[in-house]
């Protein structure tokens, strides 16, 4: 299976900074790789797919990038809806699997 | 309009069996492919099972192999997860959601399987 390995695991920021999550990969996928935003209560929401996509709707404050085995998820300047968890999940190989998810919280 | 909505969540005694269900609607169902996703209690999302736009193929993850079985009625726009041998470790908030190509395009707002003697 492949393992994906998010970080930090958690975060503490504050409106406006400019906030960057890593995702490494165990073996190279590709750019089969997602990032999901997921709030208390709520159901998660994919923001980027395939490595760079942004997902029609979400804020172009969002982005992606990244192949292989390390991918990066950028929040450009924070807006207070942005604090929740975030998970990067691969698509190149069933099982699909999550990375731990992190934590944005604010400072 | 677009929505999965899932249900058959409950309280359920370990090594008892569940089924739960995913009403899709205002989309066409048979082009798509369904995963069942849980999240335990205070951790992360976990992938469970997909099952393919024809139901001809079905994947699981190794933690519910030979104990869950994914299902599909096309006619009924529904996904099914039977789910026997419950362990506590079962417990979980289970969504349904669609296959986007790649991604998780749409997810229903979920359903609790609370696994305790």
């Amino acid at each position: 299976d492949i393992q994906m390995t998010q970080s930090p695991s958690s975060l503490s920021a504050s409106v406006g900074d400019r906030v960057t999550i890593t995702c490494r990969a165990s073996q190279s996928i590709s750019t089969h790789l997602n990032w999901y935003q997921h709030k208390p209560g709520k159901v998660p929401e994919v923001l980027i797919y395939v490595a760079s996509n942004l997902q029609s709707g979400v804020p172009s404050r969002f982005s992606g990038s990244g192949s292989g085995t390390d991918f990066t998820l950028t929040i450009s300047s924070l807006q207070p809806e942005d604090f929740a968890t975030y998970y990067c999940q691969q698509s190149y190989n069933i099982p699909y699997t999550f990375g731990q998810g992190t934590k944005l919280e604010i400072k | 309009q677009v929505q999965l909505v899932e249900s058959g969540g409950g309280v359920v005694q370990p090594g008892r069996s569940l089924r739960l269900s995913c009403a899709a609607s205002e989309f066409t169902f048979s082009n798509y492919a369904f995963h069942w996703v849980r999240q335990a209690p205070g951790k992360g999302l976990e992938w469970v099972a997909i099952i393919s736009y024809e139901g001809k193929n079905k994947y699981y993850a190794d933690s519910v192999k030979g104990r869950f079985t994914i299902s599909r009625d096309n006619s009924k726009n529904m996904v099914y997860l039977q789910m026997n041998g419950l362990r506590t470790e079962d417990t979980a908030v289970y969504y349904c959601t669609r296959d986007g190509s790649w991604y998780f395009d749409l997810w229903g707002r979920g359903t609790l399987v609370t696994v305790s003697s």
